[in-house]
């Protein structure tokens, strides 16, 4: 049972364009999330992430914004730029475990 | 050095042989994470450490995996009898301290094909 989705396995978009990653979870006791963001043959970077007690995080050109009720979160960056091309995964976790379920990413692609 | 440092970054061995994948976390940092993707998926938990106990252990998959950090530091992530359904990227990171607000670094991983 996949417990956090990224139903859009890739996402194309020219440069200077927003880009908007979407995830989707099932654990409603999850209550922190964040984002990775992943090159070939590296491992993956922190970049962003939310706590449950909020519905957006910002940090420069990057957003990510929660909706509890839906279940669901994504991550904006705009404006997009060739090298923000990567793999991003949303991962979750719930107070009292210290690991995170990460979705299976989504590609994105900058065109310049 | 300055990162999460993962050896080797590649390893082949055949089904049924022994493997140890060794992980250097950053100086100082206290908890331990090793965690494996598969071709096509997230990075998926087998265990964590929290100085040189493991504190969870519950994405372990079988009894053929077992890791160690016996100074608190140095982490070796053991699998025995490979199976060809163990080929993955084998992911460690660090954090200064515990807990899902502490950002995590990982390293660059060991490919690991079992043949």
């Amino acid at each position: 049972d996949q417990q956090v989705k990224q139903n859009s396995p890739s996402l194309s978009v020219q440069e200077g364009r927003i880009s908007i990653l979407n995830c989707d979870y099932t654990n409603s006791m999850f209550d922190y999330f964040l984002w990775y963001k992943k090159y070939p043959a590296e491992g993956p970077t922190f970049l962003i992430s939310i706590s449950s007690i909020k519905d957006k995080n910002e940090d420069g050109r990057f957003t990510v914004f929660l909706n509890k009720s839906a279940k669901h979160l994504s991550l904006h960056i705009v404006p997009s730029q060739p090298g923000d091309s990567a793999v991003y995964f949303c991962a979750a976790g719930g107070s009292g475990t210290y690991k995170y379920i990460f979705g299976t990413g989504t590609r994105l692609k900058v065109l310049a | 050095g300055a990162g999460v440092s993962q050896t080797p970054s590649n390893k082949v061995t055949e089904k049924g042989k022994y493997v140890e994948l060794r992980c250097d976390p950053i100086s100082g940092h206290t908890a331990l994470y090793w965690y494996r993707q598969s071709l096509g998926q997230g990075p998926e938990f087998l265990i964590y450490f929290q100085g040189t106990g493991a504190a969870d252990d519950s994405g372990l998959p079988n009894d053929r995996f077992f890791a160690v950090r016996p100074e608190g530091s140095v982490s070796t992530l053991k699998i025995q009898r490979t199976e060809r359904g163990d080929s993955a990227v084998y992911l460690c990171a660090s954090s200064l301290n515990p807990g899902l607000n502490t950002e995590a670094f990982f390293g660059q991983g060991t490919r690991l094909t079992v043949v």
